[in-house]
């Protein structure tokens, strides 16, 4: 099975702090992603990336970074993270566009 | 831009069916997905349909697409309590590289 791990279940972080969340996939997956989930809102796009050095910005971009210098690996970057963005961090990843993502567990981010 | 609007709460008994409703605004959609998400995972790809297609059925699950009023249904038959979760409904449109998904709907499932 193709399993996507996502390094902290929950984290607690202090605003200003710069913050980093990883996600690794072991299937050899060109394309990963990175959503927040907040209740009633669903998911929401924040970055992705479709090769190694490449990404692309989702929807709500901004306060974020992401890196990805290897294939299977892909980090978040909270440059200097606010209250604002706690929420749940999900990852995801897939091999072509269309094809069903598989997900991580999820981080559960809280900034006070 | 795209939307995609899901109710946000169903209530069924058990052995009931459940129908979850979902609308989206982007007339050139490709595939269409259910994911589901049990508490405290990530989402878990339940099953998808190609915008072609007006249903497809596979075990307990059958997905009903309307392509012309924009509208995607999946049935669960026979709910059981295990079914309990969030759904969320996603669309890929030939304009974006990563799927938009609804906001989700919490199904309870009451024994």
């Amino acid at each position: 099975d193709v399993k996507v791990t996502q390094s902290s279940r929950y984290l607690v972080k202090r605003t200003g702090e710069k913050v980093f969340l990883e996600c690794v996939q072991d299937m050899d997956h060109e394309n990963m992603f990175w959503y927040r989930q907040d209740p009633g809102l669903g998911l929401r796009l924040i970055y992705f990336s479709y090769d190694v050095k490449m990404k692309e910005k989702g929807d709500i971009p901004e306060g974020y970074s992401v890196s990805r210098e290897k294939k299977e690996r892909f980090s978040l970057i909270l440059e200097s993270a606010s209250t604002n963005q706690t929420s749940m961090y999900l990852c995801a990843s897939s091999p072509t566009v269309t094809y069903g993502y598989t997900f991580g567990s999820g981080t559960r981010l809280t900034v006070v | 831009g795209e939307d995609v609007e899901q109710s946000l709460f169903l209530s069924v008994r058990e052995g009931d069916s459940s129908v979850i409703n979902c609308t989206y605004t982007d007339s050139s959609s490709t595939y269409l997905y259910w994911y589901k998400q049990e508490p405290g995972a990530g989402l878990q790809l339940l099953t998808y349909i190609f915008s072609n297609m007006d249903m497809k059925q596979d075990q307990r699950l059958t997905v009903l697409l309307n392509k012309k009023d924009k509208h995607l249904s999946l049935r669960i038959a026979d709910t059981q309590t295990g079914d309990s979760a969030i759904y969320f409904c996603a669309e890929k449109d030939t304009g974006r590289r990563a799927l938009t998904f609804g906001s989700g709907t919490r199904l309870q499932v009451q024994p």
